[in-house]
């Protein structure tokens, strides 16, 4: 079956560091998301993406977050200056978009980040 | 007032017991419901998906949305320690292009 992959599994960092989440999404499918959940919180969407660009964000998707689809299967998050808050689980989905087709979205199995 | 609101346990319940996990919503915007699993540390896996009123089941699942009341349930038959994991509800409006998560509901089922 399926599935959405994401690298790496676990990331470690300074605090002011550059990081990139990357994330493998089920092919073909159009629309693709990143949530993230600090330890016992909620799953909270950050990012959603179609047709190569943003099609929606929330507040937490500040200046310091970007999103790019480098090639055809790739999807990728970007931190430029980590601070110690963004320290949570990364959690990117994928959806179809395609008529007829089951809709909703499938998530990978995350990638924690630890920032120091 | 909060999107999405799920209690979040714990409940722990004995190995065949029937399980009710329960979420109430506030927008009237929101058509699409799913439920999720989630084991420790690891991505939600989707257990459940409906965008009516009603039931749906999905073998010792069962789905229950009541739009009149902003409440939708998750029923489990036949609880089995395997089924230990947290339950999270999640809602979008028409286009699915935002879901609304619960908090949660932690459930151990105790062989």
């Amino acid at each position: 079956e399926p599935e959405v992959t994401q690298t790496p599994s676990h990331q470690v960092t300074q605090m002011g560091q550059e990081v990139i989440l990357r994330c493998v999404p089920i092919s073909n499918h159009l629309y693709f998301y990143w949530y993230r959940q600090i330890l016992g919180q909620k799953v909270e969407f950050l990012v959603s993406f179609y047709n190569n660009e943003i099609s929606e964000k929330s507040e937490i998707f500040d200046d310091q977050f970007s999103v790019e689809r480098p090639d055809g299967s790739n999807f990728t998050l970007k931190i430029r200056s980590t601070k110690l808050e963004d320290s949570a689980m990364y959690f990117c989905a994928s959806r179809s978009g395609v008529a007829g087709v089951l809709e909703t979205q499938y998530f990978g199995p995350g990638t924690r980040l630890l920032v120091l | 007032q909060k999107e999405v609101e799920q209690d979040p346990g714990p409940l722990s319940v004995p190995e065949g017991a029937i399980v009710s996990l329960n979420c109430t919503y506030s927008n009237s915007a929101f058509q699409y419901f799913m439920w999720y699993r989630q084991y420790s540390r690891k991505g939600p896996e989707l257990l459940m998906y409906t965008y009516s009123s009603g039931n749906k089941e999905d073998g010792r699942f069962t789905a229950q949305v009541d739009k009149s009341s902003k409440y939708i349930s998750l029923f489990i038959r036949d609880s089995q320690p395997s089924d230990s994991a947290t339950y999270l509800c999640a809602m979008s409006a028409w286009d699915f292009n935002k879901f609304y998560f619960g908090s949660g509901t932690k459930l151990n089922v105790k062989p």
